[in-house]
């Protein structure tokens, strides 16, 4: 069965750091990955994807994620936060299996201080 | 475009009433998902279909039901409400998974809907 975690529950970090919130995800075969970013009271936006090709994958709102096979990790990364990436961050793997589900991890708050 | 549309966005049930959580795509999209979210839980997949009268179960199908009669539309269904489907529901679709076009793969979702069960 394929499973998905997310190492952090929750990270605070001061406006202009840097951030890297960790996935790490099991499966037997290969997979499609994903993160999504879920603001208050809304429903989920894609930030990024990996499907294929190039391991460094660069998404919306200046992050990126890396896959890395051998240690089946596809963590985020953002040279410098803001404010507004206050927000629940979701790993997300999915595999064609005649359905195509998609499975979350528990998700990692993202706290911006000031 | 509308998107995905889900209605209603808050809802009180007692238990064992029943009601219908409805959701609608406008972008004729074969795939569709209902997911619930419950806090330090993420999303957890209830039900899904792969098109029109295809409906699966997903991770948590107990207590639910889902029907699949047009593409556009895939309501859920509670037939006696329990304090355990106290969630936030959220709808999704995509189109085309597996072939990696740029907007393939990727779930559309809706706003949710808040339901409390008391």
């Amino acid at each position: 069965a394929q499973s998905v975690t997310q190492l952090d529950s929750q990270v605070p970090v001061f406006e202009e750091a840097p951030v890297e919130l960790r996935c790490n995800y099991s499966s037997s075969v290969s997979v499609y990955l994903f993160w999504y970013v879920q603001y208050p009271n809304q429903g989920l936006q894609l930030l990024l994807k990996y499907l294929s090709g190039s391991t460094l994958v660069k998404g919306i709102n200046g992050f990126e994620a890396e896959f890395n096979k051998s240690q089946t990790s596809f963590h985020l990364r953002k040279p410098s936060v803001h404010i507004s990436d206050t927000a629940e961050y979701f790993c997300a793997v999915s595999l064609n299996t005649g359905g195509f589900k998609t499975i979350f991890g528990a998700g990692t708050r993202l706290f911006v201080k000031a | 475009n509308a998107g995905v549309t889900q209605t209603p966005k808050f809802r009180i049930l007692k238990i064992g009433q029943s009601m219908t959580l409805q959701c609608a795509q406008d972008m004729n999209h074969n795939y569709m998902y209902w997911y619930r979210q419950d806090p330090g839980m993420g999303l957890k997949l209830i039900y899904y279909s792969v098109g029109a009268g295809i409906t699966d179960k997903g991770e948590v199908p107990n207590g639910y039901n889902v029907s699949r009669s047009t593409t556009e539309d895939f309501p859920l269904r509670l037939e006696l409400a329990a304090p355990s489907q106290t969630s936030v529901y959220f709808c999704a679709s995509t189109s085309n998974p597996g072939t990696g076009g740029s907007t393939n793969e990727k779930l559309f979702f809706g706003s949710g809907t808040q339901l409390s069960v008391l």
